[in-house]
This record gives C-alpha cells, sequence and structure tokens, in this order.
C-alpha cells in the first residue's frame, strides 16, 4: 500500500543546533502532518499543512519550529535552535484530502535525540 | 503478517446502538493508543493505555499485553461519532505502529 517515508530513522544532535526532519509524503497526498511523542507518553499533535500554509497547530509548536515543502518535494520540519525537550520521536502523516473519513498514512518516525 | 491489526475497517451503526473495534497485535507491545480523526484529518487522543481499562463518557477502551489485542468500545453511538479511528501500538522496541484504521458511520 502507500507509503509515507521518514528519513532519517534516527537523528542525534547537540542542543542549540538545527535540525530538518524530512517526510516524504505518499504521491498524491495533498494534507500533511507532524505529530511528537515522547518516550513512554502519548503521541501529541504538532501540525498539519496544506497548499504551502499551516492550517492549524498546537501549543507545543513553538516558535522555533518551522514547517514547509518546497516545490512538492519533502515536506520538513526544521527545529531551531533544538532544547533538550524536543528529544521525542516525530511523526509524519499525509492524507489525499482534509476530513474525518479519509485515511491518514503514518511514517515509521524519526528519533531525536538532542544533548 | 501485520504487527498492528485493525477490525473492522468499515462499520456502520443507527443512533444508539453499541458496538466495538479491536486491534490485534502479533508480538508484545507495551501501550496503545486511540485516537478519533476530526474532520479536519488531526488526531484526537481518546485513550492511552499501559493496562487495564479505562472510560470516559461513552467510550471505554481495554489494552491486554498478555493477550496481544486492545478494544474501544462505544455505546450509545451519535452522529458525531462518525469518523476515522485509529489505534497505535508501541513495542518494547520503543517503536510505535499504526492499525489501519476503522471508518465508523453513525445514521440516525
Amino acid at each position: 500500500g502507500p507509503k509515507v517515508l521518514q528519513i532519517p530513522s534516527h537523528q542525534i544532535i547537540d542542543m542549540g543546533q538545527m535540525v530538518t526532519l524530512n517526510c516524504d509524503p505518499v504521491s498524491n497526498h495533498l494534507y500533511f502532518y507532524w505529530y511528537k511523542q515522547i518516550l513512554g507518553q502519548q503521541m501529541e499533535f504538532l501540525v498539519n499543512f496544506y497548499n504551502g500554509k499551516v492550517m492549524e497547530k498546537s501549543k507545543l509548536f513553538k516558535d522555533q519550529f518551522s514547517v514547509e515543502r518546497p516545490d512538492g518535494s519533502y515536506f520538513t520540519l526544521k527545529i531551531q535552535p533544538t532544547a533538550l525537550e524536543d528529544s521525542a520521536v516525530y511523526f509524519c502523516a499525509s492524507s489525499p484530502d482534509r476530513g474525518g473519513q479519509n485515511t491518514l498514512y503514518f511514517g515509521a518516525g524519526t528519533r531525536l535525540s538532542v544533548l | 503478517g501485520m504487527p498492528v491489526e485493525q477490525n473492522p475497517p468499515a462499520l456502520s451503526l443507527y443512533e444508539g446502538a453499541d458496538s466495538g473495534l479491536r486491534c490485534n497485535f502479533s508480538t508484545t507491545m507495551k501501550s496503545v493508543q486511540w485516537f478519533q480523526q476530526n474532520h479536519r484529518g488531526r488526531l484526537i487522543t481518546l485513550f492511552y493505555l499501559a493496562q487495564g481499562t479505562k472510560e470516559n463518557g461513552r467510550l471505554k477502551s481495554t489494552f491486554n499485553s498478555k493477550e496481544r489485542y486492545s478494544t474501544l468500545h462505544i455505546k450509545d453511538a451519535q452522529l458525531e461519532d462518525s469518523g476515522t479511528y485509529f489505534c497505535a501500538a508501541e513495542a518494547n522496541t520503543d517503536k510505535v505502529v499504526f492499525g489501519t484504521g476503522t471508518r465508523l458511520q453513525v445514521s440516525p
């Protein structure tokens, strides 16, 4: 079936550095999402994105976070600068359309370790 | 096979009916989370369980790690319950795997 790919699967960086998490969504999908899961806790919504714009974001989506999808390539989550509390697994998802009846397809996650 | 098998893929209920969704796991999982996808596609967390049973209003969820399954029970279904429901399970390797979703349609 359709797959969402996340690159890399694990990233280790020093606090204060910039990091970019990459997501290759399903090719004909239009809506994109990032979720964050701290180890041992539940997954939390960060942001959704459509037509080049952030549609909705949670309070976890700090000013240091940004998302974009330049030229229809990877959907990226950039954190600049990173903080220790950013250590988590970040999941990307995409869907063909908006709406509660449309299936979200999730990537396997990128584990971010901020030292 | 799939590490997380979610059933049924689709479900139609009349208002007031009771029903349940189930996720079976091919391996031991240490936690499970149930979501409802809202009209904007955003996942709303319904339950997060490391074991046992939790209830919230008309919803109840059970997670049995030993028997490798989790259930979400909906009581007295309402129109606003319509949507897609997902389970997501966390393995002992810390990897999270999603079910394929259940599309629920509640009719008057």
